[in-house]
Formats: C-alpha cells, structure tokens, sequence
C-alpha cells in the first residue's frame, strides 16, 4: 500500500491553463509538504502544512495556491501556468516534522 | 538560513569500491538528517535517519554517520555495485521543513 501518492504522475499543458496536483498519505502524519525539483535537480520546499494550517510559505507566487482538506491531503493547484512552472513536484509528509519524511513518486509538469 | 552542501557533486567509481559522500550544513539545530537516494526519473527513496542525539545509522551496506557541532554527515557506501548507481541526496529537518543538499551523482562501473 502506497504510503504518499500523488496524481497524476505526468501533467503535460498550455501556458495559461490552470490545473491541480493531488497529493494523499496514509501513514496518520500530521504534517505535509509540496516541494518542486527544478532542471537542475535542486529540491526547494515550496509549502509546509501542519495539521491541515499553512506553516511554511517559501515566497512562492501566489498562482500557486495549495489546499488541505484535512491532515491526510494536500492538493497543489497552480493558475494561469507559465512555461518556467515546468518542473517536477514532490509531496512528503512527516509527524511533526521530527521523523522519518516519505516522498510521493512525482509529478512531472511540462508547460507548453 | 540553513543551507546544505554535498561534496563531490557526481563521482565514479569501479564496483567493489567503498566510498564516502559528504554533507555539510550551516545551521546545527536540526531536529534530524536524513539520506535518500533518488533513480533518474523516480521519486526519492529514504534510505537513514539520524536524529539529532544519534551519531550513527547503518543499513545494510550503508552507514551514515552524523556531527552536529561541526555540521558535517557522511554516508558510507561499502563494496559498491552497478546498482548503487543514482543521485543520492541528504537533507536536514528543522522541524516545519527539510532543507536539501544539491545531490552526488554516483556512478558505479561494472
């Protein structure tokens, strides 16, 4: 049983559309995050959540606007899409913040 | 602001091989430090975990080893093999967030 998924796995679009990433953990943590990995390979922390109430904001645009319905979901939905959004976007979770952080597969989003 | 360094950036080696990556970090109050390994393509698989009262994590043929005074982790990878091959990365939690290093790119030759 998948401990972080994420859907979808690919997400190819045209600049300007909007679309969202959803993101699910099973392991009971109370704590989530969206992370993006450019085409450098860098991982940078986007948004940090905690028992569903936003901790972390790393000067992120606010196309980007995640929601968390509750401590097990963590949905990334980005507006109006630009050609530099092309990356890919990992989920994690953890207990506090203190324990082990497990990663989702990806997305992979192309902007076209 | 922490900020994460790992030496060197990509190695090579010949199976059989040990060898050692490095990860240095600026800010010592961390809550832990944890190693992942990520395949071309896939997503990040963690490999240790070393809290912050911990100096050691060994897995297998892994072993992590960690200084918190000096902000430096090193991974040990004993008798390499083709498999080993991937970007291995280290990051550090200061509780609301892990802070990345760039990553070594190992490369493994049969």
């Amino acid at each position: 049983d998948t401990a972080v998924s994420q859907t979808p796995k690919y997400l190819v679009t045209q600049m300007g559309n909007d679309k969202s990433i959803k993101c699910e953990q099973n392991l009971g943590h109370d704590t989530m995050y969206w992370y993006k990995q450019d085409s450098k390979k860098f991982l940078k922390i986007m948004f940090s959540y905690n028992n569903k109430e936003l901790i972390i904001n790393e000067t992120v645009p606010n196309r980007f606007s995640p929601k968390s319905p509750d401590k097990a979901h963590l949905n990334l939905h980005i507006n109006s899409l630009e050609l530099g959004d092309s990356a890919v976007y990992f989920c994690a979770s953890s207990q506090m913040g203190t324990t082990e952080a497990f990663f989702g597969q990806g997305t992979r989003l192309t902007v076209v | 602001k922490q900020e994460v360094t790992q030496i060197p950036a990509a190695l090579s080696v010949p199976e059989g091989e040990n060898l050692v990556l490095n990860c240095s970090f600026t800010d010592s109050a961390i809550y832990n430090l944890q190693w992942f390994r990520q395949d071309p393509g896939k997503g990040l698989t963690s490999l240790l975990l070393i809290q912050s009262s911990q100096r050691e994590q060994t897995s297998g043929r892994l072993n992590a080893s960690l200084d918190k005074s000096s902000g430096r982790s090193t991974l040990y990878i004993a008798a390499s093999q083709p498999g080993d091959s991937a970007t291995y990365l280290c990051a550090v939690s200061a509780g609301n967030m892990l802070t990345f290093g760039g990553g070594t790119r190992l490369m493994v030759k049969p």
